[in-house]
């Protein structure tokens, strides 16, 4: 099983609410990761979480915090987003950091945000 | 700098027509290329890996092949469900993904 689930799958704020992206896996990957994909360009790094702890932050802006809460879940509390924030956020796992073989990420369907 | 750009950005094939997608990459120590497929606002799915020039792999009418520059994503026979957007990526340090613009791929019946 590959399966990574996130939810919700579409989400509308204002730009004075706080909501949350959720993110779940099961595979026992303990390496997992958060991306923003605009229209019609790949997606891009916003965090890497590994075996629990923050390693990777691509100088993302604050009103975007990332928490692990487990190995099999990854969150991203979302605070006074602005328009230009509105996107699709997936989230992806790998099996880990380690320099062997097996690196691949697998990711969700994604969360579609609107930020009104 | 890590760098990766792909070609075609758009193709159109009818059925039964096979092509290339072509993805070239500078990369200092190739740890993994990767190619993946995304359907429109869907997450995208896993493809193959490829550690090494020469190496080639299989998935039903999808054939990955390596050299020390580039990746060819053949497409055998293609049908409508083929189409998609194909992106290649290379991991750069650790854990970082770095991807390509993308190939989309239309498969006119």
């Amino acid at each position: 099983d590959t399966e990574v689930t996130q939810t919700p799958k579409h989400l509308v704020m204002g730009m004075t609410n706080k909501k949350s992206l959720k993110c779940e896996q099961h595979m026992g990957h303990r390496a997992m990761y958060w991306y923003k994909q605009k229209a019609k360009k790949p997606p891009e790094l916003m965090f890497v979480y590994s075996y629990e702890k923050l390693s990777i932050n691509e100088s993302v802006p604050s009103r975007f915090s990332p928490e692990c809460p487990n190995s099999s879940l990854l969150n991203l509390h979302l605070h006074a987003l602005q328009p230009e924030d509105s996107a699709l956020y997936l989230c992806a796992s790998s099996l880990g950091p380690s320099g062997g073989s097996s690196v691949e990420q697998y990711f969700g369907p994604g969360t579609r945000l609107t930020v009104t | 700098e890590d760098q990766v750009t792909q070609s075609p950005e758009a193709l159109r094939l009818q059925e039964g027509e096979s092509s290339s997608l072509n993805c070239s990459y500078t990369v200092s120590g190739l740890r993994g290329l990767f190619w993946y497929r995304q359907d429109p606002g869907k997450g995208p799915e896993f493809l193959f890996t490829l550690y090494s020039a020469g190496e080639e792999k299989e998935k039903e009418r999808l054939k990955a092949t390596l050299t020390k520059k580039e990746s060819f994503l053949h497409i055998t026979a293609p049908k409508p469900e083929d189409s998609a957007t194909y992106l290649c990526a290379v991991i750069q340090g650790a854990q970082k993904l770095v991807f390509g613009q993308g190939t989309r791929l239309t498969i006119n019946p």
